[in-house]
């Protein structure tokens, strides 16, 4: 089955800084989603993005399918982007998706 | 908020308990799944059910049940647990469990088995 592996498992940023977590999977896939898991538990789904390039606001993700990884990057991080950030991905299996193991970002003011 | 919500929102039980997880959605949704989050660990897929019907049971122990009586509502029936089933709980919810679609999450149940 697909393996998904992001890096780097530990990300801590100051304020404003930048920041590109790495998705990395091991098979062919058309689903590939990345969520924000929150201090308390709850996932939001930042993006749907199988192929191509998208953009909400300051995040915005691409996914190289040929080259089977995909990038999110967060601009001027602010404390409110603390949290887990996990890639997920899945191939012709409805909506069954392999979750990575995750980026646990803290941003400090 | 995702529209979908997951009662009670923290649980602790003893091994020989036996308890309800609840999950709601209000999206009109017909495919919902059952995740365990284990500390340290990636999310687990443990059920899914499209239009009712269970599609998917990811080897669970059969102390985990699952009922889905309607589109809007799932449960997970839990008896004689272990310890190690301490984690969070989640419910997930799609448009349909036939296509590639977003994933939508309740906040979860944090379930401590003593």
């Amino acid at each position: 089955g697909i393996q998904v592996e992001q890096s780097p498992p530990d990300l801590i940023l100051q304020e404003g800084a930048n920041s590109t977590l790495r998705c990395n999977f091991s098979d062919s896939v058309n689903n590939l989603q990345w969520f924000h898991q929150n201090p308390w538990g709850q996932l939001i789904n930042l993006f749907y993005i199988p192929s191509g390039t998208k953009q909400n606001g300051r995040l915005s993700a691409t996914t190289v399918a040929t080259e089977r990884y995909s990038l999110l990057y967060i601009s001027s991080s602010q404390t409110t982007d603390s949290g887990v950030y996990f890639c997920a991905a899945g191939y012709n299996q409805g909506g069954k998706l392999i979750f990575g193991q995750g980026t646990e970002l803290s941003v400090k003011p | 908020e995702t529209g979908v919500t997951q009662t009670p929102r923290h649980l602790v039980m003893g091994m020989t308990n036996k308890k309800s997880l609840k999950c709601e959605q209000h999206l009109g949704h017909n495919a919902m799944y059952w995740y365990k989050q284990s500390a340290k660990k990636p999310l687990e897929l443990m059920f899914v059910y499209n239009f009712k019907e269970q599609t998917e049971n990811n080897s669970v122990p059969s102390r985990f049940s699952p009922e889905c009586p309607n589109s809007s509502h799932l449960f997970l029936h839990l008896h004689t647990l272990q310890p190690e089933d301490s984690a969070l709980y989640l419910c997930a919810t799609t448009p349909s469990g036939l296509y590639q679609e977003t994933q939508y999450f309740g906040p979860g149940t944090r379930l401590l088995v003593l």
